[in-house]
């Protein structure tokens, strides 16, 4: 239950496309849920986040979908870059520290 | 200003030695994490320190593993008698709260042989 599953594994999609990134819980103690971007190389860092009591939040290109109902939640990136070729994970916190889904590998064909 | 820093970046080891990661946070940050990245493993939470304190121990692979934090701030995390199998990444993070963002460093890239 202190699980975050992520999928697809990996992904590609041709510049200009929509990118989207699926995860789902268990664990309803969950209260927040960024999404993390990371560069080969760099540690991850933040990229978006959200709160279960809001159903979507937008920040530029990139957006976070919330079902609370259905314990699922994705990240959609519209008009996908070469530059956002990198690997996104998911993440919830129980309590003080985050948890963190297995990754998706994104590639955005130029 | 500084962000957080790992040290050594990469480290080679022979079965059955022991290692030490080092982890400098960001100034002020009252809040540190260490997870393991294996390939295709995601992050995996280890250790959590509030403080000095660990009030989140329950990510330890096994008894080989220990973590300290000294004065608020620098985190060393140990791992004795290393396998083959402790072969990851190590990343450290700090934060300014548990309502802030994780500020991660580069990683320290552990290969044993």
């Amino acid at each position: 239950q202190q699980q975050v599953k992520q999928s697809p594994q990996s992904l590609i999609v041709q510049k200009g496309g929509i990118s989207i990134i699926n995860c789902a819980y268990e664990n309803t103690a969950f209260d927040y849920f960024p999404w993390y971007q990371q560069f080969p190389g760099k540690g991850p860092a933040l990229l978006i986040a959200i709160r279960p009591d809001v159903s979507e939040k937008k920040e530029g290109r990139f957006t976070i979908s919330f079902n609370k109902s259905a314990k699922q939640f994705s990240l959609h990136i519209m008009d996908s870059q070469p530059g956002d070729s990198a690997t996104y994970f998911c993440a919830a916190r129980p309590g003080d520290k985050i948890i963190f889904g297995k990754g998706t590998r994104l590639h955005i064909l130029p | 200003g500084a962000g957080v820093s790992q040290s050594p970046s990469n480290k080679v080891t022979e079965k059955g030695k022991d290692v030490e990661l080092r982890c400098d946070p960001i100034s002020g940050h009252t809040a540190l994490y260490w997870y393991r990245q294996s390939l295709g493993q995601g992050l995996e939470f280890l250790i959590y320190f509030q403080g000095n304190s660990a009030p989140d121990k329950s990510g330890l692979p096994s008894d080989r593993f220990s973590a300290e934090r000294t004065g608020g701030s620098v985190s060393t995390l140990t791992i004795q008698r290393t396998q083959q199998e402790d072969s990851a990444v190590y990343l450290c993070a700090s934060s300014s709260g548990i309502n802030s963002p994780l500020h991660f460093g580069n990683g320290t890239r552990l290969t044993v042989t």
